[in-house]
């Protein structure tokens, strides 16, 4: 499986903009950049996903380098309720539609 | 709408019992994936089931464990002969196609405690 590199941990405070970076240099073209945050005691919540170009829902912006070996979330303005741990999957053609979790990143939000 | 349903939340079991997850897909979604996390370690795929059919198994242990996602109902994950090993949280996810371009909607989980 291609292999994703995120920091462990970043830190934030709240209503300020955090971006979240994402290294996958092994990528192949139809590998998809899915975005997933896990909240203590919950199961992961999808939170953004794109191929090429950049992606923006009610959640988080996704900006993706136009040679695709990185990408980062955008958190526009952090909330408490943002801190989680932050998971960046390539969705695999050649893996089928299994998700493959790293270790992400643990975002914690100060007041 | 409903999100993905699992039950129960909590499952204590002493060793050698069987344990049986559930998880109700989201309306409409016919494509079902389980993955466990174990403490202090990250989600790890285990199985991915259409309708009636097992499609990646890949991620199963090979003995003990078995999964099923009928036709009517809810799919059940069933762990035989638990041992301390297995206690993990167990999370379901469905999608309404399996495809990459997809996301998986995630339950809250099944936390099982082994005695």
């Amino acid at each position: 499986d291609a292999k994703t590199t995120q920091p462990n941990s970043m830190e934030s405070n709240e209503e300020e903009p955090v971006h979240l970076p994402c290294n996958h240099s092994t990528i192949s073209g139809t590998d998809y950049i899915h975005w997933y945050r896990q909240l203590p005691s919950q199961g992961p919540e999808y939170v953004i996903h794109g191929l090429t170009s950049n992606v923006n829902n009610r959640m988080a912006s996704l900006a993706i380098a136009e040679d695709r070996k990185s990408s980062t979330l955008i958190l526009h303005r952090a909330t408490l309720r943002d801190a989680a741990v932050y998971y960046c999957i390539l969705s695999l053609e050649t893996s089928g539609s299994r998700l493959t979790f790293g270790e992400g990143t643990q975002l914690t939000v100060n007041p | 709408n409903a999100g993905v349903m699992q039950n129960p939340r909590h499952l204590v079991r002493r060793r050698g019992q069987e344990a049986r997850l559930r998880c109700s897909p989201m309306k409409g979604h016919s494509h079902v994936y389980w993955y466990r996390q174990l403490p202090e370690e990250g989600l790890k795929f285990m199985v991915y089931l259409q309708k009636e059919n097992i499609i990646d198994e890949s991620g199963m242990p090979k003995e003990r464990f078995s999964a099923e996602f009928p036709k009517e109902g809810p799919s059940i994950l069933r762990i035989q002969q638990v041992v301390r090993g297995d206690s993990a949280a167990y999370f379901c996810a469905s999608s309404p196609e399996g495809s990459v371009n997809q996301p998986q909607h995630f339950g809250d989980g099944t936390r099982l405690s082994i005695l």
